[in-house]
């Protein structure tokens, strides 16, 4: 399995533009999620969903829309990408979202926003 | 959602064991204690988690107070690949499923 994977590894935007981080998991995952990490900082929830054509809002969702169409693939659409923006992006996936189960992260898509 | 208390940082020897603790004194009935790790410039791997028995895995060992009030995460034999920040997590049946990462334990790990 090549478990949760991100692209791209590394990113920089301009202030206005879009773009997609795309996050895959081959694992037949039901949950999976995006966090975002600044620096000094804990990660923060953006979204996260529980199944294909689920998702819901976590508690950093502003600038952000995800959708979920197939179990595997969860991407993140940022609409117009503010400077307030860069940070590094993880996303992860777990069996069920229960507190039983454990979650598995990606290598992570590190974004600069100029 | 409980919180939980970890030293900011320690130091171990290679090849010994390392005892990294978490108090969680608010812990309720049906919060799961779980810990991930984050080593540099990467994502959080998840390390290891139980609910009131000692557990073990491949990767480490995860002993858990009578009282639920304390956990200790145990490597037993350091390597450097093992230096990172060791996160204790308490996680309940949320309906967001989300992770709330605290400041960690950062494990130096001398040669």
């Amino acid at each position: 399995n090549a478990g949760v994977t991100q692209t791209p590894k590394f990113q920089v935007l301009k202030t206005g533009q879009s773009m997609t981080l795309q996050c895959a998991q081959d694992m037949n995952h039901e949950y999976m999620s995006w966090y975002r990490q600044d620096p000094g900082m804990g990660l923060r929830l953006i979204h996260y969903s529980v199944g294909a054509g689920i998702t819901d809002q976590g508690e950093v969702p502003n600038g952000y829309n995800v959708s979920r169409s197939t179990t595997e693939d969860f991407p993140l659409r940022l609409l117009s990408a503010a400077p307030s923006q860069t940070s590094v992006y993880f996303c992860a996936s777990s069996y069920r979202r229960a507190a039983s189960y454990e979650q598995y992260f990606g290598p992570g898509t590190r974004l600069t926003v100029t | 959602d409980a919180k939980t208390t970890q030293p900011n940082s320690m130091e171990s020897n290679e090849e010994e064991p390392v005892h990294l603790p978490c108090n969680h004194s608010t812990i309720s009935g049906t919060d799961y204690i779980h810990w991930y790790r984050q080593l540099p410039s990467q994502g959080p791997e998840y390390v290891i988690h139980g609910l009131t028995s000692n557990v073990n895995n491949r990767m480490a060992s995860l002993a858990i107070a009578e009282d639920r009030k304390s956990s200790t995460l145990i490597l037993h034999r350091a390597t450097l690949r093992d230096a990172a920040v060791y996160y204790c997590i308490l996680k309940n049946e949320g309906n967001t499923g989300k992770l709330i990462f605290g400041q960690g334990t950062t494990l130096q790990v001398k040669p």
